[in-house]
């Protein structure tokens, strides 16, 4: 069965303080990959997606950047935080056959 | 407008009560459609999946899709304490890899 991990679970950084947030998927080959961001009492807001090795796709202008090095493996990124980049960041794939959305844990990120 | 519509709730219903949970949407384009459930500070949990109109049961869930009124619902049946959470709707159309998603509603099922 397909499984996929997120960490860290919790974070607490300083503004301006780099960011790397990664997310690993098992059991299924080629899968599309998602970051979304979840602000508290707000809805999930896209933030990138990867149909392969390489390929990102930028949702939304910002100071986060995303890169998948391997097939399973999907890094959310940034080099200096924001007190706006606190939420709860997910990761979420699908298969690149099928329609259904699977989410990760979630790290929650605290910039102070 | 936005594309998909959820009312946030929250909604609180007696245990062993019928829940009904929609979401509306604009985009024609659907056809795929999901319910997730989400517990606080978790992350969302697929529930149902359906492509296009009709229903699809599994155990005390129920999907349904309206593609004519642009309208989807989640029915529980005998509903728990245990199902208090939030709940997303989720769509995609044919050809695109995003999803949309509602805000999600909030459900209280009191003992």
């Amino acid at each position: 069965s397909q499984t996929i991990h997120q960490w860290p679970a919790t974070l607490v950084q300083p503004v301006g303080s780099p960011l790397s947030l990664e997310c690993t998927v098992e059991g299924t080959s080629n899968p599309n990959l998602y970051w979304y961001r979840q602000a508290a009492g707000r809805g999930l807001q896209l933030l990138f997606y990867s149909v392969g090795i390489g390929q990102i796709s930028s949702e939304v202008p910002q100071n986060l950047s995303a890169s998948r090095p391997q097939d399973r493996q999907f890094i959310l990124s940034s080099k200096k935080l924001l007190l706006s980049d606190s939420g709860f960041y997910l990761c979420a794939w699908s298969g690149y056959d099928s329609y259904e959305q699977y989410f990760g844990p979630g790290t929650r990120l605290t910039v102070t | 407008q936005k594309e998909v519509e959820q009312d946030p709730g929250p909604l609180s219903v007696p245990e062993g009560a019928i829940v009904s949970l929609n979401c509306t949407y604009s985009n024609s384009a659907f056809q795929y459609f999901m319910w997730y459930r989400q517990y606080s500070r978790k992350g969302p949990e697929l529930l149902m999946y359906t492509y296009s109109s009709g229903n699809k049961e599994d155990g005390r869930f129920t999907a349904q899709v309206d593609k004519s009124s642009k309208y989807i619902s989640l029915f529980i049946r005998d509903s728990q304490p245990s199902d208090s959470a939030t709940y997303l709707c989720a769509m995609k159309g044919s050809g695109t890899y995003k999803y949309i998603f509602g805000t999600g509603t909030r459900l209280k099922v009191l003992a």
